[in-house]
Protein backbone atom coordinates (compact mmCIF):
# COMPACT_ATOMS: atom_id res chain seq x y z
CA UNK A 1 0.00 0.00 0.00
CA UNK A 2 0.89 3.44 -0.67
CA UNK A 3 1.38 5.90 1.84
CA UNK A 4 2.71 9.44 2.74
CA UNK A 5 3.76 11.35 6.18
CA UNK A 6 3.95 14.94 6.70
CA UNK A 7 5.45 14.91 10.01
CA UNK A 8 4.30 18.84 11.16
CA UNK A 9 1.01 19.70 11.58
CA UNK A 10 1.82 23.52 11.01
CA UNK A 11 5.05 25.49 9.89
CA UNK A 12 6.05 28.93 11.06
CA UNK A 13 8.39 30.91 9.11
CA UNK A 14 8.66 35.00 8.79
CA UNK A 15 7.72 36.85 5.66
CA UNK A 16 10.69 36.92 3.67
CA UNK A 17 12.45 33.66 5.26
CA UNK A 18 13.06 30.70 3.02
CA UNK A 19 10.57 27.88 3.87
CA UNK A 20 10.28 24.04 4.11
CA UNK A 21 7.47 21.78 4.01
CA UNK A 22 8.62 18.17 4.50
CA UNK A 23 6.85 15.04 2.65
CA UNK A 24 8.39 11.15 3.09
CA UNK A 25 6.43 8.62 1.15
CA UNK A 26 5.99 4.75 -0.05
CA UNK A 27 5.31 3.22 -2.74
CA UNK A 28 5.91 -0.04 -4.12
CA UNK A 29 6.87 1.34 -8.00
CA UNK A 30 8.23 4.26 -8.65
CA UNK A 31 6.55 7.30 -7.90
CA UNK A 32 4.61 9.96 -9.13
CA UNK A 33 4.56 12.88 -6.28
CA UNK A 34 2.76 16.12 -6.28
CA UNK A 35 2.09 18.87 -4.21
CA UNK A 36 -1.03 20.63 -3.59
CA UNK A 37 -2.62 24.02 -1.87
CA UNK A 38 -6.04 24.50 -0.12
CA UNK A 39 -6.80 27.59 0.79
CA UNK A 40 -9.82 28.17 3.57
CA UNK A 41 -13.12 27.02 2.02
CA UNK A 42 -11.24 26.54 -1.19
CA UNK A 43 -10.41 23.11 -3.03
CA UNK A 44 -7.33 21.85 -3.85
CA UNK A 45 -4.93 23.89 -5.76
CA UNK A 46 -1.69 21.60 -7.74
CA UNK A 47 1.24 23.59 -7.48
CA UNK A 48 4.17 21.25 -8.86
CA UNK A 49 5.08 17.39 -9.37
CA UNK A 50 7.82 15.23 -9.71
CA UNK A 51 7.14 12.53 -12.66
CA UNK A 52 10.82 11.49 -13.92
CA UNK A 53 13.70 13.40 -14.30
CA UNK A 54 15.35 16.39 -12.97
CA UNK A 55 15.16 16.14 -8.98
CA UNK A 56 14.55 19.28 -8.60
CA UNK A 57 10.93 20.41 -9.88
CA UNK A 58 9.67 24.10 -9.80
CA UNK A 59 5.90 25.38 -10.15
CA UNK A 60 3.31 27.85 -9.76
CA UNK A 61 4.11 30.91 -7.11
CA UNK A 62 8.03 30.37 -6.83
CA UNK A 63 7.32 27.14 -4.85
CA UNK A 64 10.29 24.33 -5.46
CA UNK A 65 10.57 20.36 -3.98
CA UNK A 66 13.41 17.97 -4.60
CA UNK A 67 13.17 14.38 -5.62
CA UNK A 68 15.15 12.52 -2.72
CA UNK A 69 14.91 8.39 -3.84
CA UNK A 70 17.52 7.26 -1.08
CA UNK A 71 15.47 9.48 2.21
CA UNK A 72 12.28 8.43 -0.24
CA UNK A 73 11.28 12.54 0.32
CA UNK A 74 9.80 15.32 -1.61
CA UNK A 75 10.23 18.06 0.35
CA UNK A 76 8.55 21.35 -0.58
CA UNK A 77 10.65 24.63 -0.68
CA UNK A 78 10.46 28.13 -1.23
CA UNK A 79 13.32 30.68 -0.67
CA UNK A 80 11.35 33.59 0.62
CA UNK A 81 7.70 33.45 2.01
CA UNK A 82 5.03 35.60 1.61
CA UNK A 83 1.68 36.39 4.26
CA UNK A 84 -0.22 35.19 1.03
CA UNK A 85 1.61 31.50 1.15
CA UNK A 86 -0.65 31.07 4.37
CA UNK A 87 -2.33 27.64 3.31
CA UNK A 88 -2.94 23.98 4.01
CA UNK A 89 -0.18 22.46 2.07
CA UNK A 90 -0.76 18.89 0.88
CA UNK A 91 1.48 16.03 -0.14
CA UNK A 92 0.51 13.13 -2.36
CA UNK A 93 1.62 9.92 -4.15
CA UNK A 94 0.89 8.29 -7.25
CA UNK A 95 2.05 4.52 -7.46
CA UNK A 96 3.23 4.50 -11.13
CA UNK A 97 2.35 1.07 -11.67
CA UNK A 98 -1.10 1.12 -11.01
CA UNK A 99 -2.67 1.96 -14.69
CA UNK A 100 -6.37 3.35 -14.47
CA UNK A 101 -6.40 2.28 -10.77
CA UNK A 102 -3.84 4.52 -9.95
CA UNK A 103 -4.97 6.80 -6.77
CA UNK A 104 -3.31 9.65 -5.07
CA UNK A 105 -2.96 9.67 -1.54
CA UNK A 106 -3.03 12.58 0.39
CA UNK A 107 -0.70 12.89 3.62
CA UNK A 108 -2.46 14.57 6.57
CA UNK A 109 -1.23 18.12 5.22
CA UNK A 110 0.79 21.20 7.28
CA UNK A 111 -0.31 24.43 7.73
CA UNK A 112 2.02 26.95 6.79
CA UNK A 113 1.58 30.24 8.38
CA UNK A 114 3.69 33.18 7.35
CA UNK A 115 3.88 36.04 9.37
CA UNK A 116 5.01 39.85 9.05
CA UNK B 1 -15.08 27.93 -17.13
CA UNK B 2 -14.56 26.45 -13.95
CA UNK B 3 -12.66 23.19 -14.67
CA UNK B 4 -14.11 20.93 -12.36
CA UNK B 5 -17.95 21.59 -11.20
CA UNK B 6 -19.85 20.58 -7.86
CA UNK B 7 -23.12 21.50 -6.75
CA UNK B 8 -24.44 22.38 -4.27
CA UNK B 9 -21.37 24.11 -2.24
CA UNK B 10 -22.91 23.77 0.94
CA UNK B 11 -25.59 21.16 1.98
CA UNK B 12 -27.30 20.91 5.19
CA UNK B 13 -30.19 17.89 5.94
CA UNK B 14 -31.18 16.35 8.62
CA UNK B 15 -30.36 12.55 9.51
CA UNK B 16 -32.03 9.36 7.27
CA UNK B 17 -32.37 12.03 4.83
CA UNK B 18 -31.00 10.90 1.37
CA UNK B 19 -29.31 13.35 -1.01
CA UNK B 20 -26.73 14.27 -4.42
CA UNK B 21 -24.02 15.91 -5.35
CA UNK B 22 -23.40 16.52 -8.89
CA UNK B 23 -20.14 17.06 -10.37
CA UNK B 24 -18.82 17.65 -13.88
CA UNK B 25 -15.64 18.41 -15.49
CA UNK B 26 -14.99 19.82 -18.69
CA UNK B 27 -11.25 19.09 -19.51
CA UNK B 28 -11.38 16.34 -21.43
CA UNK B 29 -10.32 13.47 -18.89
CA UNK B 30 -11.44 9.83 -18.42
CA UNK B 31 -10.86 9.63 -15.13
CA UNK B 32 -13.33 11.05 -11.49
CA UNK B 33 -12.70 10.75 -8.50
CA UNK B 34 -14.86 11.24 -5.06
CA UNK B 35 -12.45 11.95 -2.04
CA UNK B 36 -13.72 13.05 0.96
CA UNK B 37 -12.35 15.51 3.97
CA UNK B 38 -12.95 14.89 7.21
CA UNK B 39 -12.94 17.48 9.98
CA UNK B 40 -9.37 17.18 10.66
CA UNK B 41 -8.97 18.15 6.83
CA UNK B 42 -7.13 14.36 6.01
CA UNK B 43 -8.18 13.58 2.39
CA UNK B 44 -9.45 10.16 1.47
CA UNK B 45 -10.11 8.65 -1.87
CA UNK B 46 -13.49 7.43 -1.99
CA UNK B 47 -14.62 6.05 -5.70
CA UNK B 48 -12.83 6.44 -8.68
CA UNK B 49 -14.34 5.39 -12.19
CA UNK B 50 -12.28 5.26 -15.72
CA UNK B 51 -14.50 5.76 -18.86
CA UNK B 52 -17.62 5.53 -16.62
CA UNK B 53 -16.40 2.28 -14.99
CA UNK B 54 -15.98 1.97 -11.34
CA UNK B 55 -12.22 1.14 -10.78
CA UNK B 56 -12.02 1.69 -6.57
CA UNK B 57 -13.89 1.57 -4.33
CA UNK B 58 -12.67 2.23 -0.84
CA UNK B 59 -14.64 0.10 2.12
CA UNK B 60 -17.31 2.87 1.90
CA UNK B 61 -20.26 2.03 3.31
CA UNK B 62 -23.07 0.62 0.47
CA UNK B 63 -25.03 3.97 1.53
CA UNK B 64 -23.01 5.99 -0.77
CA UNK B 65 -23.48 5.15 -4.66
CA UNK B 66 -21.33 7.28 -7.02
CA UNK B 67 -22.88 7.35 -10.57
CA UNK B 68 -21.37 7.64 -14.06
CA UNK B 69 -23.86 8.79 -16.67
CA UNK B 70 -20.94 9.71 -19.18
CA UNK B 71 -17.14 10.19 -18.33
CA UNK B 72 -17.59 13.93 -17.70
CA UNK B 73 -20.02 13.67 -14.74
CA UNK B 74 -19.99 11.66 -11.70
CA UNK B 75 -22.86 11.65 -9.04
CA UNK B 76 -22.63 11.05 -5.79
CA UNK B 77 -25.78 10.17 -4.18
CA UNK B 78 -25.92 9.41 -0.15
CA UNK B 79 -29.05 7.36 1.42
CA UNK B 80 -29.82 7.45 5.29
CA UNK B 81 -27.84 10.29 6.21
CA UNK B 82 -25.56 9.60 9.55
CA UNK B 83 -24.07 12.77 11.67
CA UNK B 84 -20.59 10.78 10.82
CA UNK B 85 -20.99 11.23 7.12
CA UNK B 86 -20.69 15.49 7.93
CA UNK B 87 -17.70 16.31 5.77
CA UNK B 88 -16.68 18.26 2.55
CA UNK B 89 -16.46 16.00 -0.56
CA UNK B 90 -14.10 16.85 -3.38
CA UNK B 91 -14.62 15.84 -6.68
CA UNK B 92 -11.50 15.62 -8.96
CA UNK B 93 -10.67 14.37 -12.51
CA UNK B 94 -7.21 13.24 -13.91
CA UNK B 95 -6.08 11.56 -17.39
CA UNK B 96 -5.71 8.00 -16.73
CA UNK B 97 -4.42 7.50 -19.87
CA UNK B 98 -0.84 8.98 -19.31
CA UNK B 99 -0.07 6.47 -16.45
CA UNK B 100 -0.99 8.47 -13.65
CA UNK B 101 1.54 11.48 -14.79
CA UNK B 102 -1.53 14.53 -15.04
CA UNK B 103 -2.05 15.81 -11.83
CA UNK B 104 -5.69 15.65 -10.90
CA UNK B 105 -7.96 18.60 -10.71
CA UNK B 106 -10.06 19.60 -7.97
CA UNK B 107 -13.75 20.92 -7.60
CA UNK B 108 -14.44 23.43 -4.97
CA UNK B 109 -16.05 20.78 -2.61
CA UNK B 110 -19.14 20.90 -0.95
CA UNK B 111 -19.78 20.84 2.90
CA UNK B 112 -22.00 18.26 3.96
CA UNK B 113 -23.49 19.02 7.37
CA UNK B 114 -25.97 16.30 8.91
CA UNK B 115 -27.89 17.69 11.87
Amino acid sequence: AQSVAQPEDQVNVAEGNPLTVKCTYSVSGNPYLFWYVQYPNRGLQFLLKYITGDNLVKGSYGFEAEFNKSQTSFHLKKPSALVSDSALYFCAVRDSGTGTASKLTFGTGTRLQVTL
Amino acid sequence: DTAVSQTPKYLVTQMGNDKSIKCEQNLGHDTMYWYKQDSKKFLKIMFSYNNKELIINETVPNRFSPKSPDKAHLNLHINSLELGDSAVYFCASSQAGTGGRTEAFFGQGTRLTVV
